[in-house]
């Protein structure tokens, strides 16, 4: 069973706000991956990062920033949330060794009015 | 540029039948790859997953088949069943390099199983 975790689930904000999604697993997974998703399409990935202090940009172009500060906690930061940011966050992690396979947490549905 | 379709956006079966998602890549570089099941509201979970040096595998009523002559994988669901309907991605990972551990997806399958 895998333990990923992503706060909050649903957050509708105004544009120009702040916000910070959460990610955390419990697996000590080394790598960590951000994608965004919206209805009907693929999952981009927009972040992900192979350990602590590592982070990379993935293939969609995003305004979003990451860190990974510990091994377990990948947050990602919008600095001002704009309608286009409308979509759904997916957040998942894959062992160092078995790094095919990833697991998902929940998901985020950020809608920015 | 579109490395992995998935042209059905949606299937519908009847219980007990046979469901067969189907997927195509352009990457000759991928060499791994996997399915995942999305319910609504929820992240999407690993289903199954091929080597290409393999041409099947096989896990309970799932088994997927690779066609690397036509960059073909198909997913067959037997017998399917009402708890089967969601959403199905394939995926694809190329080994080494930049690309090792990242996943590129399919748009998704819609699987509606009835009664």
């Amino acid at each position: 069973e895998a333990d990923i975790y992503q706060t909050p689930r649903y957050l509708v904000i105004g544009t120009g706000k702040k916000i910070t999604l959460e990610c955390s697993q419990t697996m000590g997974h080394d790598k960590m991956y951000w994608y965004q998703q919206d209805p009907g399409m693929e999952l981009h990935l927009i972040h992900y990062s192979y350990g602590v202090n590592s982070t990379e940009k993935g293939d969609l172009s995003s305004e979003s920033t990451v860190s990974r500060i510990r091994t377990e906690h990948f947050p990602l930061t919008l600095e001002s949330a704009r309608p286009s940011h409308t979509s759904q966050y997916l957040c998942a992690s894959s062992d160092r060794l078995l790094s095919y396979e990833q697991y998902f947490g929940p998901g985020t549905r950020l809608t920015v009015t | 540029d579109q490395q992995v379709k998935q042209n059905s956006p949606s299937l519908s079966v009847q219980e007990g039948r046979i469901s067969i998602l189907n997927c195509d890549y352009t990457n000759s570089m991928f060499d791994y790859f996997l399915w995942y099941k999305k319910y609504p509201a929820e992240g999407p979970t690993f289903l199954i997953s091929i080597s290409s040096i393999k041409d099947k595998n096989e896990d309970g009523r799932f088994t997927v088949f690779l066609n690397k002559s036509a960059k073909h994988l198909s997913l067959h669901i037997v017998p399917s069943q009402p708890g089967d309907s969601a959403v199905y991605f394939c995926a694809a990972s190329a080994r080494g390099g930049t690309s090792y551990g990242k996943l590129t997806f399919g748009q998704g399958t819609i699987l509606t199983v009835h009664p």
